[in-house]
């Protein structure tokens, strides 16, 4: 079954830092781009980070530029989200989802979610 | 730099047919090439519905179909029944080698 299933997800005071995982089964991983995507309670969905396949090709949306970083390690299945100075409005749920045929296509899997809330 | 523009809400009685348009603000035909459309029900993960503007995959019903002109891209759904009712956000490439999404619609089965 393919699945992608996301972890890492707390409560943390503003200004500190968070590590995200997301572990891919089911499917070449390696083969695929992957993207952060975010959804704050009772807000629309917005696209925070993705990675290309071999990680070449990175790009973070201007909320997060600078503050987060994404990676990948294919051979453990696993795509990460390393997110420093954490604001309040960074308070979301994560998703991870697969992007099959490149960086700037669609995303045909999504994990549920790791609840992020920042707050003091 | 696209943002893609939604209507907030749309609705429709069962069987009748409605549209959701998701229009952008750049003037680049080309950065609307692969707009996709995604179904979200409350409390659920985000379903990928339409791809490359008219593509459905696998195991989505041909109720659900896309098309575009020019910067505005739309999902029709045809037949409208009670599980349809979600919110549906629409996702393009921008210009900046980013990945946008409209705000969402809001679709009532009344």
């Amino acid at each position: 079954e393919v699945q992608l299933v996301e972890s890492g997800g707390d409560l943390v005071q503003p200004g500190r830092s968070l590590r995200l995982s997301c572990v891919a089964s089911g499917f070449a991983f390696d083969e695929c781009a992957m993207h952060w995507v975010r959804q704050a309670p009772g807000r629309g969905l917005e696209w925070v980070s993705g990675i290309g396949w071999s990680s070449a090709s990175i790009n973070y949306a201007d909320s997060v530029r600078g503050r987060f970083t994404i990676s990948r390690d294919n051979a453990k299945n696993s795509l990460y989200l390393e997110m420093n100075s954490l604001r309040p409005d960074d308070t979301a749920l994560y998703y991870c989802a697969r992007a099959p045929r490149g960086f700037y296509t669609h995303m045909d899997v999504w994990g549920k979610g790791t609840t992020v809330t920042v707050s003091s | 730099q696209s943002v893609l523009t939604q209507p907030a809400s749309v609705s429709g009685s069962p069987g009748q047919s409605i549209t959701i348009s998701c229009t952008g603000s750049s003037s680049d035909d080309d950065d609307y090439n692969y707009v996709s459309w995604y179904q979200q029900h409350a409390g659920k993960a985000p379903k990928l519905m339409i791809y490359d503007v008219t593509y459905r995959p696998s195991g989505v019903s041909d109720r659900f179909s896309g098309s575009r002109s020019g910067n505005t891209a739309s999902l029709t759904i045809s037949g409208l029944q009670a599980e349809d009712e979600a919110a549906y956000y629409c996702s393009s490439f921008t210009s900046s080698s980013t990945l946008a999404f409209g705000g969402g619609t809001k679709v009532t089965v009344l």
